[in-house]
């Protein structure tokens, strides 16, 4: 079955504590990317990768790192979280062909981040 | 201004309505998806367009490359259908950056 995988779907956590939510995709898709969702501010891309070893900002980059070493993973990592980054986190895929022609997005299902 | 603007931010239906959900924006596109998440629930891909129409079901979407404008049409609504869309576009310039568009919440009534 096509998917993509996040991992955790919840976490609370405290401030200053390094964590990685990663995600996986079964569909060797190029494109991979992640965005936060918050009340009112809608979706917003943190970073996205067009494929391994290829990585770029979105609109939200900071307090974030991301890798793409392989082509099915994508984890995102906070570095030291901080409670502006209590949110709820997508990760998506889709293919990319070499014109720049892109695919249908599947996203995960979610992961929820608390900062304490 | 917003580079993606939809109409209306808030529609109430009565089951069985046809509804229109729109999506304007002001860069140039290489593509232009639109997503369906249900409350508290996932993301799913709806339809992704470039150019025309494309229909699944009841679900229509059009693209007027010209007019930056693209519609998501509901026939027969339904109180399933009750979900936030969204509309996600990729510039022509940077294919890899994606611009979201604030979201339309649709109640369908029984």
């Amino acid at each position: 079955e096509a998917q993509v995988t996040q991992n955790p779907r919840y976490l609370i956590t405290v401030t200053g504590k390094k964590l990685t939510v990663t995600c996986s995709q079964n569909m060797n898709h190029e494109y991979m990317s992640w965005y936060r969702q918050d009340p009112g501010l809608g979706l917003r891309q943190i970073y996205y990768s067009m494929n391994v070893e290829v990585t770029d900002k979105g609109d939200v980059p900071e307090g974030y790192k991301v890798s793409r070493k392989e082509k099915r993973n994508f984890p995102l990592i906070l570095e030291s979280p901080s409670p502006n980054q209590t949110s709820l986190y997508f990760c998506a895929s889709s293919r990319q062909g070499v014109l720049g022609d892109t695919g249908e997005l599947f996203f995960g299902e979610g992961s929820r981040l608390t900062v304490l | 201004k917003n580079e993606v603007e939809q109409s209306p931010q808030n529609l109430t239906a009565q089951e069985g309505e046809f509804i229109t959900i729109n999506c304007s924006y002001s860069v140039g596109i290489s593509a232009l998806h639109w997503l369906q998440q249900h409350p508290g629930g996932g993301i799913v891909s709806l339809f992704m367009l470039s150019s025309g129409k494309k229909k699944h079901g009841r679900l229509i979407a059009t693209i007027n490359i010209q007019e930056k404008h693209s519609s998501l049409h509901i026939t027969a609504s339904h109180p399933r259908d009750s979900a936030v869309y969204i509309c996600a576009l990729h510039g022509s310039g940077n294919t890899g950056k994606l611009i979201f568009g604030q979201g339309t919440t649709l109640q369908v009534k029984p």
